[in-house]
């Protein structure tokens, strides 16, 4: 069965630094992109960003480009996700989920806190 | 960016009922448009793709139509199991965007 399962979140003050992964299983890794998906306390979901099955090709919501990077290794099957100067509005569970068009399968999701 | 609108945006209804989301794109997006269901701590759930593609293993309670900047989403005999909430998202363009959801709770 395919699942992605995040790690990596925490309190962190603002603007600091966080690096998230998502090891991936029950799918070829390679063959799909990959993405990153935010809920905040109380909100919906937003998209955060989204890599090509080779890495090529980056996307990301307005509100984190040139703070996050979006990375991928595929003969560990993971991806990752680098957070820099980060804001209290970057709270949120963080979800990896797969595909960039359809979010077929995520995972439960990692906290991340940015408090003083 | 494509906005995405929902409503309503809460509504409470009962075991076996009939429960109806409509979702708006701010510009056309064809049929590029998804269903999730969401429950508090657990992983969002795709329910429909492609408008109205019903996702490999979900009840067939749950349906969707429309497309160009109108759609819908119904649930037939609402169960337990379905009170969460649901959002639409489009996939024609990035930012891929979602609407705001719709809380679905026991009436």
């Amino acid at each position: 069965e395919a699942q992605t399962v995040e790690s990596g979140g925490g309190l962190v003050q603002p603007g600091g630094s966080l690096k998230l992964s998502c090891a991936a299983s029950g799918f070829i890794f390679s063959s799909f992109w990959m993405s990153w998906v935010r809920q905040a306390p109380g909100k919906g979901l937003e998209w955060v960003a989204s890599i090509k099955q080779d890495g090529s090709e980056r996307y990301y919501v307005d509100s984190v480009k040139g703070r996050f990077i979006i990375s991928r290794d595929n003969a560990r099957h993971s991806q990752y996700l680098q957070m820099t100067g980060l804001s209290v509005d970057d709270t949120a569970v963080y979800y990896c989920a797969r595909g960039v068009n359809n979010f077929r399968y995520w995972g439960q999701g990692t906290l991340v806190t940015v408090s003083s | 960016d494509i906005q995405m609108t929902q409503s309503p945006s809460s509504l409470s209804a009962s075991v076996g009922d009939r429960v109806t989301i409509t979702c708006q794109a701010s510009q056309d997006i064809s049929k590029l448009l998804n269903w999730y269901q969401h429950k508090p701590g657990r992983a969002p759930n795709l329910l429909i793709y492609d408008a109205s593609k019903l996702e490999t293993g979900v009840p067939s309670r749950f349906s969707g139509t429309g497309s160009g900047t109108d759609f819908t989403f119904t649930i037939n005999g609402l169960q337990p199991e379905d009170f969460a909430t649901y959002y639409c998202q489009q996939f024609d363009s990035l930012p891929r965007t979602f609407g705001p959801g719709t809380t679905v709770d026991i009436k």
